[in-house]
């Protein structure tokens, strides 16, 4: 079993609608969490990076952490066409890139 | 700044033969990182250099990979000999440190074919 589960999708949603991603993992010792934005033939972006528990809003993004849940979520306000991408969550024990675990990422589709 | 520089952007080659990937990372930047990404097993970390020595290659799946980086500025990763499980995108990424608050930096990745 992987330590980071991220459903595939693709996950389809009109312009305009709330875009809502989730990540789920197995090592409770997790505190430093990412997403990432990938778009096609793209090398990926951060887009949020968070630690331990809580929420982080950036503009339209909001990414919340439930440790008791194991799970991560990542809402995108006011989905817009360029949304459409993969988004990929990470995380980690420590504090380092070495350690990060990726998702296998989740594609968006936001059809005008 | 150009950003993280990768060549060749495609590469298509036969098995068992030689193929050599190339990074070019930010100026300034200490840490470097090489990835693997795949649909089957998603973004893999394959080995970083810090200040061009290698740090953890843990993530090299096997022998036939190698990665080295002579200076601050170039860095490769060379699969010899190749084969057709090896085709994925191979990414290079670069970071002015190593905790997850220096922001990592991707290059557009080189889409590596093994017939």
């Amino acid at each position: 079993q992987k330590e980071v589960e991220q459903d595939p999708g693709p996950l389809s949603v009109p312009e305009g609608a709330i875009v809502s991603l989730n990540c789920t993992y197995s090592n409770s010792a997790f505190q430093y969490f990412m997403w990432y934005r990938q778009y096609s033939r793209k090398g990926p972006e951060l887009l949020m990076y968070t630690y331990s528990s809580g929420n982080k809003e950036d503009g339209r993004f909001t990414a919340q952490v439930d440790k008791s849940s194991k799970y991560i979520s990542l809402f995108i306000r006011d989905s817009q066409p360029s949304d459409s991408a993969t988004y990929l969550c990470a995380m980690s024990v420590t504090d380092s890139w070495g350690k990060f675990q990726f998702g296998a990422g989740t594609q968006v589709v936001v059809t005008p | 700044d150009a950003g993280v520089i990768q060549s060749p952007r495609h590469e298509v080659t036969e098995m068992g033969q030689e193929v050599t990937l190339r990074c070019k990372p930010i100026s300034g930047h200490d840490y470097l990182f090489w990835y693997r990404q795949t649909m089957m097993r998603g973004l893999e970390l394959l080995i970083y250099f810090n200040n061009n020595v290698p740090i953890d290659d843990s993530g090299m799946p096997e022998d036939r990979f190698s990665a080295k980086m002579p200076n601050a500025s170039f860095s490769t990763l060379k699969i010899q000999p190749s084969e057709p499980r090896d085709s994925a995108v191979y990414f290079c990424a670069s970071s002015s440190g190593t905790g997850a608050h220096n922001e990592q930096f991707f290059g557009p990745g080189t889409r590596l074919t093994v017939l």
